[in-house]
Order: structure tokens, then C-alpha cells, then sequence
């Protein structure tokens, strides 16, 4: 396992449509989150998953936003009627434990046209 | 919330100088992490301190965390060419919360 693995690494989609992205973490890594990050800003939290348990969300996450861990391997996160603020990096981390080291993935850029 | 604030936003250094970027929290950490983000890459963990006070080095790099726990600073001496990049803090509130909160980072440009 070569790290954690995000895909696509680009979409582009229109106003309106959805969309769905993908993260492999590291195997044995049980604890995965989502974050997104917009130019000259850092990585915001979006949401957590211990296992397939989602244990924690952003207040700021909007109910476009929706993320599933089947069976605490990869993890899904889609935005429902997307809004050209969506646009921005997607990043996925994994960890080992609670409040350790992250790793990220490549990310998934978004722009919405 | 909590936040998290970083200064300066900006460094330019000449190689061989000495670069420092401050972190503050508005609330009291149970740990803080930084990582480093290199020009369109993604972020990259260099270290997390947990103890008030606590001092940790890493070859030309040096970190300390604040005895209210509330602040952090990341030292680089000697800057070269391979420190450029942008260097974020990020910190748990603790409290059962899960959420890593980032400052803004500090973008740091070296000139040969």
C-alpha cells in the first residue's frame, strides 16, 4: 500500500449536477476524514469516520454534502446540486489512531462551470 | 469556533537566512500537528507536539509549543531551496472532538 489514493484527481461539472468522489486509505488505517481546501486557505474539516462509523460532521457542511464509509474500507463523498462555490480541493486523510499523524491523499480538484 | 491564526501569510527569504512562522489558538490545544504543503502537492505531516512547553527538533527545523498550549512556532535554520513550500499548524481542541483545525499557513519562498 502506497499511501492513501483519491480519484478522480480532476472534475469538472456543471451548475446543478452531482458528484461523486472516491478514497482508498491506508489499509490498516481505521480512522478516515474529509477536508476541503480553497486557494490560500488550509485544509477545512468536513467530516470523520472511525470504522463506517461517521462519528463527527462541520457544522459548516451543508446537507449537499453527504459521505459514506460501506464496511470502514474506502469512502465516498457527494455533493448534490453542485454550486460554483463547491469548487475547491477535495482531500482525503487516513490515521491510525485518534489525533495522530494524517496522511493525505492527492486530493480531487472540482470546478464547477 | 475554534481558530487557528498564522503569521506572517507571506515569507521571502534569501537562502541561508532564518525563517519563523507563529501559530495561535483561540482555545486551549490538547495537541498540535504541522504539516508542510509543497506547490501543488498535498499535505505532508512533519510533527505533532503534546506537551506544554515541549521542544522538538528535527535537523534545521524546530518546533515549540506554548506553556498555555495555545501557541506554536516552527523555526527553519538556514533556509535552502527544498524548505520552500507552505508550512500549516493544526490543532485538536480535544473535548470529543475529532476536528483538526488548520491555520491559513504560512507560504514561504526561498531565493537562491
Amino acid at each position: 500500500d502506497t499511501g492513501v489514493s483519491q480519484d478522480p484527481r480532476h472534475k469538472i461539472t456543471k451548475r446543478g449536477q452531482n458528484v461523486t468522489f472516491r478514497c482508498d486509505p491506508i489499509s490498516e488505517h481505521n480512522r478516515l476524514y474529509w477536508y476541503r481546501q480553497t486557494l490560500g486557505q488550509g485544509p477545512e474539516f468536513l467530516t470523520y469516520f472511525q470504522n463506517e462509523a461517521q462519528l463527527e460532521k462541520s457544522r459548516l457542511l451543508s446537507d449537499r454534502f453527504s459521505a459514506e464509509r460501506p464496511k470502514g474500507s474506502f469512502s465516498t463523498l457527494e455533493i448534490q446540486r453542485t454550486e460554483q462555490g463547491d469548487s475547491a480541493m477535495y482531500l482525503c486523510a487516513s490515521s491510525l489512531v485518534d489525533i495522530s499523524e494524517a496522511f493525505f491523499g492527492q486530493g480531487t480538484r472540482l470546478t464547477v462551470v | 469556533g475554534q481558530q487557528v491564526m498564522q503569521i506572517p501569510q507571506y515569507q521571502h527569504v534569501q537562502e541561508g537566512e532564518d525563517f519563523t512562522t507563529y501559530c495561535n489558538s483561540s482555545t486551549t490545544l490538547s495537541n498540535i500537528q504541522w504539516y508542510k504543503q509543497r506547490p501543488g502537492g498535498h499535505p505532508v505531516f512533519l510533527i505533532q507536539l503534546v506537551k506544554s512547553g515541549e521542544v522538538k527538533k528535527q535537523k534545521r527545523l524546530t518546533f515549540q509549543f506554548g506553556e498555555a498550549k495555545k501557541n506554536s512556532s516552527l523555526h527553519i535554520t538556514a533556509t535552502q531551496t527544498t524548505d520552500v513550500g507552505t508550512y500549516f499548524c493544526a490543532g485538536y481542541s480535544g473535548a470529543g472532538s475529532y476536528q483538526l483545525t488548520f491555520g491559513k499557513g504560512t507560504k514561504l519562498s526561498v531565493i537562491p
